[in-house]
């Protein structure tokens, strides 16, 4: 079973800062990661795929990158609209296991 | 556009059973995985289970004992989540989720419904 970990589990910004989420997974996941937004009271938004493939209408001031078990989300200019906890997920491996990590809060 | 609408949820008691629906649009449903996550008051995101374009190959998370039973039904564009002996840690919003493929490749779950709230007490 992977485990994933998500620090810092709290993170107080402001607007127009840089921020980088990190995500790390027990063992490796080949790029297989994805990271999602979720705002308050809303469903989770696929950000990224693939640790650094943006999804269809993401803003390029989000970008993943890493690999093997460490890997990062950055936001290189917090918009207000940013607000939300944001979520890792691996998929790697077959049959299909799909872990998340328990999310990174910012405030 | 792509839309998931679930429903069923509701209040129900510790040791019942459950049918949770989701009516997809905007996509060939066919064609797609589906799958379900679900989401504790206050939580992380929980993978539930997930099932192939076909509905042949269906997958589980191991923490679920047997208890869930995902299916879909292509000429109805719809999705389904059978959960068995609720307890009251299923207490949960249900998301249906659609995956991403990428060149054929899975590449997250790139499409949310906005949840049904199962809520599980006596």
């Amino acid at each position: 079973e992977i485990l994933m970990t998500q620090s810092p589990a709290t993170l107080s910004v402001s607007p127009g800062e840089r921020v980088t989420l990190s995500c790390r997974a027990s063992q490796n996941v080949n790029s297989e990661l994805a990271w999602y937004q979720q705002k308050p009271g809303q469903a989770p938004r696929l950000l990224i795929y693939g640790a650094s493939s943006r999804a269809t209408g993401i803003p390029a001031r989000f970008s993943g990158r890493g690999s093997g078990t460490d890997y990062t989300l950055t936001i290189s200019s917090l918009q207000s609209d940013d607000i939300g906890v944001y979520y890792c997920q691996q998929y790697n491996g077959w049959p299909p296991v799909f872990a998340f990590g328990p999310g990174t809060k910012v405030n | 556009q792509v839309q998931s609408v679930e429903s069923g949820g509701g209040l129900v008691r510790p040791g019942k059973s459950l049918i949770l629906s989701c009516a997809a649009s905007g996509f060939i449903f066919g064609d797609h995985y589906m799958g379900w996550m679900r989401q504790s008051p206050g939580k992380g995101l929980e993978w539930v289970s997930y099932i192939s374009g076909s509905g042949k190959d269906m997958f589980y998370a191991d923490s679920l004992e047997g208890r869930f039973a995902i299916f879909r039904n292509n000429a109805k564009n719809s999705l389904f989540l059978q959960i068995e002996s609720l307890r009251v840690e299923d207490t949960a919003v249900y998301y249906c989720v659609r995956a991403h493929a990428v060149n054929g490749y899975y590449a997250g779950f790139g499409d949310w419904g906005q949840g049904t709230l199962v809520t599980v007490s006596s």
